[in-house]
Order: C-alpha cells, then structure tokens, then sequence
C-alpha cells in the first residue's frame, strides 16, 4: 500500500485569507503527483500533475510545489473565494498504479 | 464528448446479492480503475487496469471482481454484497505516462441492506 498522507484533514479559511496545506509521500521510485480538486455531488478534477523535483506550477490563485527528494506537495490558495470550497486530493503515480490521499477540505466563510 | 461513464448512478441491494458496475471510456486510455469513497478516507484504489487484457489489486480488493472487457469498458463486480461495501464507486481512465491526469465518472452510489 503505497502512503499518501494529506495533512490538515479541514480547514476554515477566511474569505480574502490566503491558506496551504501538505501531502506527503514515499520519496523513493517517483513517478508523479497529481492534485485534484473535489466539489461535493460532482467528480475529481486535476488542477495539477507534476513529475520534477522543484515543480511549481499555478493555476490562477492556486498553486502547487513539489520535493520529490523530501517526498512532499503543498497547494496554497491566495485570497480564497467561497468557491474554492472543496475537498483538495493528491495522488502518487507509481508506474500505472494511482493511489490518493484522504484529502484536505477547504472550507471558505464569506 | 461523453469522457467516462459509468452505470447505474444509483443502485440498493441486499446482503448477498450480487451486481456488476459498468464503466466505459472513450477516451480510447490504456488504463482504468475503479475506487471507493467513504467519508474521511479520499478514494481508496480497488482494482487497476493497465492496458486491455490486464488487472491487478489495488489497496481494498477483498469482495470485489473486475473485467476488462475490452480497451473501452472496464466492469466491477461484487458476488456477495455486503453492508460494508456500501460506498460511492468511482471509475477513472488515464494514459500509462507520468505527465497525464485521470479523468473520472461520475459516480455510483450502491447502499447494501
């Protein structure tokens, strides 16, 4: 079983508030990791898939950075909106196995 | 452009019974999988396919069967429902290579009595 630990399990943000939260995985045959996000009644959707030590990629207030060395991602959200409420996932690849996290609910209060 | 489907969305069996979950992509992705989503534990892997012809376990395969019928469809069975297997099943496709996504279904939701 490969060990993809998402850290907080929820947090409540503040509408304008800037937040970030962790996943952690094995360091060793790296693959990829891949960040979903989860609105409730509807399905995953990727927001990023990054392979190289030292990725950083964004996707208008979301960002993501990657140590595969260290084996850790973190997404931040800048100036959370109401609408970034979901649950956030991370995934590690290893070769055709794709295996997630328990997730990070992000909760935005207007 | 229809992506995954999955059916049905919604099914109620009982202890015992058997029934299968269909999945199809058209995508035309070599991989699929199917996962199960229960509050506080994310999805959780329960078979993969890596290419047609192939399957292999995932983390939670114990009750389940799957078939990949062809390089679109990709089944799960369950032969002897069980209340513990109430969940929502998702199914997903991607390519095999490091740099690309999955794309999900959108979910059935099976209660077991």
């Amino acid at each position: 079983i490969l060990n993809v630990e998402q850290s907080p399990q929820s947090l409540h943000v503040q509408e304008g508030d800037s937040t970030n939260f962790t996943c952690s995985f094995p360091s060793s045959n790296f693959y990829a990791l891949h960040w979903y996000r989860w609105e409730t009644a509807k399905s995953p959707e990727a927001l990023f898939v990054m392979t190289l030590n030292g990725d950083e990629k964004k996707k208008g207030r979301i960002s993501a950075t990657l140590n595969t060395k260290e084996g850790y991602s973190y997404l931040y959200i800048k100036g959370s909106q109401p609408e970034d409420s979901a649950t956030y996932l991370c995934a590690f690849k290893l070769g055709y196995k794709l295996s997630f996290g328990a997730g990070t609910t992000v909760t935005v209060r207007a | 452009n229809a992506g995954v489907t999955q059916t049905p969305k919604f099914q109620v069996l009982k202890t015992g019974q058997s029934m299968t979950l269909q999945c199809a992509q058209d995508m035309n992705h070599n991989s699929m999988y199917w996962y199960r989503q229960d509050p506080g534990m994310g999805l959780r892997l329960i078979y993969y396919s890596a290419s047609e012809g192939t399957t292999d376990k995932g983390e939670v395969p114990n009750g389940y069967n799957v078939s990949r019928l062809n390089k679109r469809e990709f089944s799960l069975r369950l032969e002897s429902a069980a209340p513990s297997q109430t969940s929502v099943y998702f199914c997903a496709s991607s390519e095999p290579t490091e740099n690309t996504e999955a794309f999900f279904g959108q979910g059935t939701r099976l209660t077991v009595v």
